[in-house]
């Protein structure tokens, strides 16, 4: 039962544009969310992350959008940089309690920005 | 100091073996994490340590034994592993358990077993 999806498994896009990376999620008790960038032989790194509180969360070029109706939360990355090029993990976890930490990843996506 | 740090970086063993992966941070975390990445695949959460004390274990085999000996140090015990264990191991660390925050990775230790 996979309860986080990221459906597109790669994204190709020219350097600066935008870049837009989707996540699904069926479980209605997470309430907390992250983006999370991985390269090769490297762990991942945090990117970005929202509180189901909120429906936007910026911080630079990047800028996540959370609907929780749709239970569907999506990554932008304006102007997109070739460094951007990386697999992107879509995360999900339940704030407060003994849940907390146990994060619940998506597939990923693999981004390449063509220069 | 935002490291979360994981030696060795690459293991190589047999399934007779027993070898120690060691994880360290030095920003005042008090929740540390165990995850598993096998190729191609999301990391999957092994063990969960809140102040020093296992908070989650998701029913790993008993062949990963986890400690924790104070709250800058997380082990990874391993013995007896098969095959199918090789993965990436990786370390995390969280202000703590409970609280929001994102969780800070180590870059892994990638395990073969033989």
């Amino acid at each position: 039962d996979q309860q986080v999806k990221q459906n597109s498994p790669s994204l190709s896009v020219q350097e600066g544009r935008i870049s837009i990376l989707n996540c699904d999620y069926t479980n209605s008790m997470f309430d907390y969310f992250l983006w999370y960038k991985k390269y090769p032989a490297e762990g991942p790194t945090f990117l970005i992350s929202i509180s189901s509180i909120k429906d936007k969360n910026e911080d630079g070029r990047f800028t996540v959008f959370l609907n929780k109706s749709a239970k569907h939360l999506s990554l932008h990355i304006v102007p997109s940089q070739p460094g951007d090029s990386a697999v992107y993990f879509c995360a999900a976890s339940v704030a407060g309690g003994t849940s907390y930490g146990k994060l619940t990843f998506g597939q990923g996506t693999i981004l390449t920005v063509h220069p | 100091d935002t490291e979360v740090t994981q030696t060795p970086k690459h293991l190589v063993m047999g399934m007779t073996n027993k070898k120690s992966l060691k994880c360290e941070q030095h920003m005042g975390h008090r929740a540390m994490y165990w995850y598993k990445q096998k190729a191609k695949k999301p990391p999957e959460l092994m063990f969960v340590y809140s102040y020093e004390k296992l908070s989650i274990n998701e029913s790993v085999p008993s062949r990963f034994s986890p400690e924790c000996p104070n709250s800058s140090l997380l082990n990874l015990h391993l013995h007896a592993l098969q095959p199918e264990d090789s993965a990436l191991y990786l370390c995390a660390s969280s202000l703590g358990q409970g609280e929001a925050g994102e969780l800070f990775f180590g870059e892994g230790s990638r395990l073969t077993v033989l």
